[in-house]
């Protein structure tokens, strides 16, 4: 079994602020990791994706993650936020390479910009 | 512009009727899928089809039912609806490809929000 745990269920910030957006995920075989963004009353879009090699993943927009190993971890980043930024954002897991886009969601967190 | 198209984009329901959610894309994915979103929940996938012809239960599936006739359309049926099926769905599809599957990107529809009353 898989799953996928987001720490902080709201986030707010400052514009122009760091923000850490924090995942850990729990699976007993490798693991395919996502980061899903959902703009107000938008479907999902990707934001990034860790699929092997290097740990540390750039997306789209300015955010990265790092894949941890042996912390069971995905935290997404990004050193200056936006306003636009303001969304819902998903960590997702799919582990063992199985059926097509049967994946755990995380609960989601909302990030919240404040000007 | 490629992509996903749902309709209804909202709709209210009395408890007891029956409602198709229709869900069409143009990219000629094999793969679609329905996922509910509620809130605290994230998304809960509900049905999947991996090529046309072809469907399987997710991890919600009560309730629900799905048919596959064609590649591009993927239509949700709610038989009689409750009020705990009040949520917003989504529809997606990914590109079986080639190797791993778990790696395919999702291409997500807007939404289809649902009242049951």
């Amino acid at each position: 079994a898989q799953s996928v745990t987001q720490l902080d269920s709201q986030v707010p910030v400052f514009e122009e602020a760091p923000v850490e957006l924090r995942c850990n995920y729990s699976s007993s075989v490798s693991v395919y990791l996502f980061w899903y963004v959902q703009y107000p009353n938008q479907g999902l879009q990707l934001l990034l994706k860790y699929l092997s090699g290097s740990t540390l993943v750039k997306g789209i927009n300015g955010f990265e993650a790092e894949f941890n190993k042996s912390q069971t971890s995905f935290h997404l980043r990004k050193p200056s936020v936006h306003i636009s930024d303001t969304a819902e954002y998903f960590c997702v897991i799919n582990a063992g390479g199985t059926s097509y886009g049967k994946l755990t969601f995380g609960q989601g967190t909302i990030l919240t910009v404040h000007p | 512009i490629a992509g996903i198209t749902q309709a209804p984009t909202s709709q209210i329901l009395a408890a007891g009727r029956r409602m198709t959610l229709r869900c069409t894309q143009d990219m000629r994915h094999n793969a679609m899928y329905w996922y509910r979103q509620d809130l605290g929940l994230g998304l809960r996938l509900i049905h999947y089809s991996n090529t046309a012809g072809t469907t399987g239960k997710g991890e919600v599936p009560d309730g629900y039912s799905v048919s596959r006739a064609n590649t591009d359309d993927f239509p949700l049926t709610l038989a009689s609806a409750v009020p705990s099926q009040t949520s917003v769905y989504f529809c997606a599809s990914s590109d079986s490809g080639q190797g791993s599957s778990g790696a395919n990107v999702l291409t997500f529809g807007a939404g289809s929000r649902l009242t049951v009353l």
